[in-house]
Formats: structure tokens, sequence, C-alpha cells
């Protein structure tokens, strides 16, 4: 079965932190994707990242990067110098591929970040 | 490029009464996703399709809870009748042709069951 772990429920920090959220997840599939999802408190959950199985390069766009690790299946987003605006819900997720197009995402509780002025 | 769109954005109703959610997805993008996220939790799938075909409603309450889409575009959401529990928030996302895997979400319906 599928699973994705966020165990941060709640981060605070002040601004210009850096901060990093966590994400494990749980597979039987040898290819899938992992993707990084910012619900504002508009509730439009926004696009981040997407990264498949068979790369393990890390990203960095701006102030955000991602650490992929498939031997610790985890997938970790850091936001370097935080700021307010970046105050939300993350949530990691994670998709099959079996039918060669992603068609079911399984997604983390989420983690509710706070940046502090 | 307009994103998804969703309404009513809020539904306040009792239990027992039906009610019903809209959808518009992205321009060309044939599939089409309902979600429902309780409150403090990630979004769970209730219904897929591909154009106008339901591919996985494998989580839809299909007692209570109908979904059609029939134009392979727009889509409506039905809960009749709703239940306390059905409170949440009810997220349509999109996706576009086959290779691509991003899923785009609209604002979603919060609706409040009382």
């Amino acid at each position: 079965a599928q699973k994705v772990t966020q165990a941060q429920t709640e981060i605070s920090v002040v601004e210009k932190e850096d901060v990093t959220l966590d994400c494990v997840y749980e597979t039987r599939d040898t290819t899938y994707y992992l993707f990084w999802y910012k619900q504002p408190p508009s509730g439009e959950l926004v696009f981040l990242i997407r990264r498949n199985s068979f790369d393990e390069q890390n990203e960095i766009s701006g102030r955000y990067s991602w650490n992929f690790q498939k031997s610790t299946s985890s997938f970790n987003f850091t936001i370097t110098a935080s700021q307010v605006v970046d105050s939300a819900v993350y949530f990691c997720a994670l998709s099959e591929l079996r039918y060669s197009s992603a068609s079911k995402i399984i997604f983390g509780s989420g983690t509710r970040l706070s940046i502090r002025p | 490029e307009a994103g998804v769109v969703q309404s009513p954005r809020y539904k306040i109703i009792e239990k027992k009464q039906p009610v019903a959610f809209w959808c518009n997805p992205i321009s060309g993008h044939n599939t089409l996703y309902w979600y429902r996220q309780n409150l403090g939790q990630g979004p769970e799938l209730l219904i897929r399709y591909e154009n106008e075909e339901a591919v996985d409603d494998s989580q839809l309450p299909k007692d209570r809870f109908s979904a059609e889409r029939l134009k392979g575009v727009d889509s409506t959401l039905k809960i009749q009748p709703a239940e306390l529990g059905d409170s949440a928030v009810y997220l349509c996302a999109s996706k576009g042709q086959m290779g691509s895997y991003e899923q785009y979400f609209g604002p979603g319906t919060r609706l409040t069951v009382t």
C-alpha cells in the first residue's frame, strides 16, 4: 500500500530563518512520482515540484530546495530565508505510474508552516 | 490561461438536504478529479474522469454521492442526502494529456452541514 507521512503537524519560525519540511513515503512500486503542493489560506493547492523515482538529483528553485533520498524514502523540502508569504499548509504527495500516466495521488496530512515577522 | 473554476465557494445546508458542486477544468484537460479534504488532512480522491468516463470511483460513497461529466468538460458532484460527516472542502483538479503528471486544483467548495 502507498502511504505518505508528514510527521510535523505544525512549524513556526521567525522570518528569515531556514526551515525544512519532512516527508517520508511508502510504496511497493519501483516507478513513481513525488510532489509538493502549497495550500495558502485561500484554499487552492498550488503545485510546487514533481520528482520521478529515477531522478535523485536535488533541485533548487530560488529559495526552495528539495532533497530526494530513495534509500530513506524521503523527499524533504527546505525554504531558505523564509518570508511571511511562505505561511501555508504544505503537502507532500505520491503517485503511482502503473498505467504510464500518473493517476491517483496519495497526499500526506500536511504541515502547517507559520512564518512570524 | 484560466485555472480550474469551482462554484459555489461556500455552502451551508441542513442535514438530509441535497447539495451540488460544479467544476470547470482547465481548457483542454481531459482528466478531472474530485477530492474531499477534511479539516487538518490531505485531500482524498473521490472520483477520477478520463473525458466523460469515470475510471476510478472506488472511494466514492455511492449510496449518497454521485458525479457526472456528460460532455467531458465540466463536472458536477452531488450529495443526497447530506450528513453531518460530509462537512469538508470539496476540491476539483484537472490534468492535461498523457505524459502530463501535475494536477491543477481549483479553490474548492467548503461545505458545512448543520
